[in-house]
């Protein structure tokens, strides 16, 4: 069935270094992409929605030179987390909507979960 | 701007009660509604979609327009309904994500 992946589920980095998530979705076409971010007990906070090459859109006071996303095929999506701080520690998720199974859904991440030094 | 309303954070109910999870919207045009579980340690999975007028696992979900209302409604609890419960107002190019409200049922 139709699935969506994250690589790395989790990740610890230094300060002032750059962290890149990759969501692929498996078995389905994804039109589109979504990136979250989750605070601990808060609800997911959509961050940009991208679509297969062209650029992301990104909600506002989220900043696009610190959150690259690329999207080069209709399965995957990455999230480059540039010059990270300890205040970009988060859990980051993905979802890939898509027609799947004769169904157009939004299938989710399993997320990644990012803590900088 | 399109906002999900989840007014309850947690909401504590006996095995065998009836639950309903409140859900509000506020969106101009024809809303595309939908109710995400998250099971413990699980990603989010999808629970039910308005257009679908589905019942999965015993849950069911009405939209009502003149309220701009979709809440979940379940007649009797299970212990393995325990999670939280996220309302989505979405389309192809925006998403919206109510707050959140985690169910514990009780034995």
């Amino acid at each position: 069935g139709a699935v969506v992946s994250q690589h790395p589920s989790w990740v610890i980095c230094k300060s002032g270094t750059s962290v890149k998530i990759e969501c692929r979705s498996l078995d389905f076409q994804a039109t589109t992409m979504f990136w979250y971010r989750q605070f601990p007990k808060q609800s997911l906070m959509l961050m940009a929605t991208s679509n297969e090459g062209s650029k992301a859109t990104y909600e506002q006071g989220v900043e696009k030179d610190k959150f690259l996303i690329n999207h080069a095929s209709l399965t995957l999506s990455t999230l480059t987390v540039t010059s990270a701080h300890p205040e970009d520690s988060s859990f980051y998720i993905c979802s890939a909507r898509g027609v799947a199974g004769g169904m157009d859904t939004q299938y989710f991440g399993p997320g990644t979960r990012l803590t900088v030094l | 701007a399109q906002r999900v309303t989840q007014p309850e954070k947690l909401l504590s109910v006996f095995k065998g009660a009836p639950v309903e999870l409140k859900c509000n919207y506020s969106y101009s045009g024809s809303p595309e509604l939908f109710w995400y579980v998250q099971y413990s340690r699980q990603r989010l999975q999808l629970l039910l979609r308005h257009i679908s007028r589905e019942s999965i696992k015993g849950f069911t979900a009405d939209l009502n327009k003149g309220e701009t209302s979709f809440h979940l409604k379940k007649p009797f609890a299970q212990e393995e309904d325990s999670a939280m419960y996220y309302c989505i107002s979405g389309g192809y190019q925006k998403v919206t994500f109510g707050t959140g409200t985690k169910l514990q049922v009780i034995p």
